[in-house]
């Protein structure tokens, strides 16, 4: 089946940096690609989200990147924020796997003023 | 104001005791998921639901039962067979199933006694 990969579990980065997610799949017929923002005690929120047929997507401060060729999809968020401090996860989802989310890990960021 | 509910926030279990988890969405999706969050880990699907009086097992089912007798609510019973149910529980919908975004409650966090 599914395996979602997510790498680092824990980033912290200056006020106005930019944070790295990576996230890498292991069947090639996923076919969406969600990522989520989950803040202590809450519960998920989509933040952006990429087909297989799109190579990226932006939505203002935060960019999604995928390879197909290298399975792997990755979360850039720009000019960080404290609000943007939260647990992030990405996911895969595709007809093999009955079309049900895997979700990786998750990555915990940390955002110092 | 649309979206999906959960109560409660806090549900304390007993042992031996079946408790039930109450998930309602205003949203007119048709598919609805629960899933279960322990620390450090990704999101691992319980059960799914396609449509009226259809649900799926999910990768973790033993220990758990859920109803979808209308297309608002997706209840989920804890059953006295799952020995370990201490978790964060979510719930989701979506418009379908498939490449489709599912949108989360706030979750129930389920602790024994």
């Amino acid at each position: 089946g599914e395996n979602v990969e997510q790498h680092p579990s824990t980033l912290s980065v200056q006020e106005g940096d930019s944070a790295v997610i990576k996230c890498t799949y292991s069947d090639s017929a996923s076919n969406y690609f969600p990522w989520y923002k989950q803040e202590l005690g809450k519960g998920p929120q989509l933040i952006i989200d990429i087909r297989s047929n799109v190579g990226e997507k932006k939505d203002q401060r935060i960019a999604v990147t995928l390879n197909k060729t290298a399975k792997h999809f990755s979360l850039h968020i720009t000019e960080t924020q404290p609000e943007d401090s939260a647990v992030y996860f990405c996911a895969a989802s595709g007809v093999n796997y009955g079309q049900n989310f895997v979700f990786g890990p998750g990555t915990r960021l940390s955002v110092l003023p | 104001d649309g979206g999906i509910t959960q109560s409660p926030k806090y549900l304390f279990r007993k042992e031996g005791q079946n408790v039930t988890l109450s998930c309602e969405q205003n949203l007119n999706h048709d598919a609805m998921y629960w899933y279960r969050q322990d620390p450090g880990q990704g999101l691992r699907l319980i059960y799914y639901s396609q449509i009226v009086n259809d649900f799926q097992k999910g990768d973790i089912a033993e220990g758990y039962s859920v109803s979808r007798e209308k297309k608002e609510s997706f209840p989920l019973t804890v059953t006295s067979a799952q020995k370990n149910p201490t978790a964060f529980y979510l719930c989701a919908s979506s418009t379908d199933r498939g490449s489709e975004t599912q949108y989360f409650g706030p979750g129930t966090r389920l602790l024994v006694l």
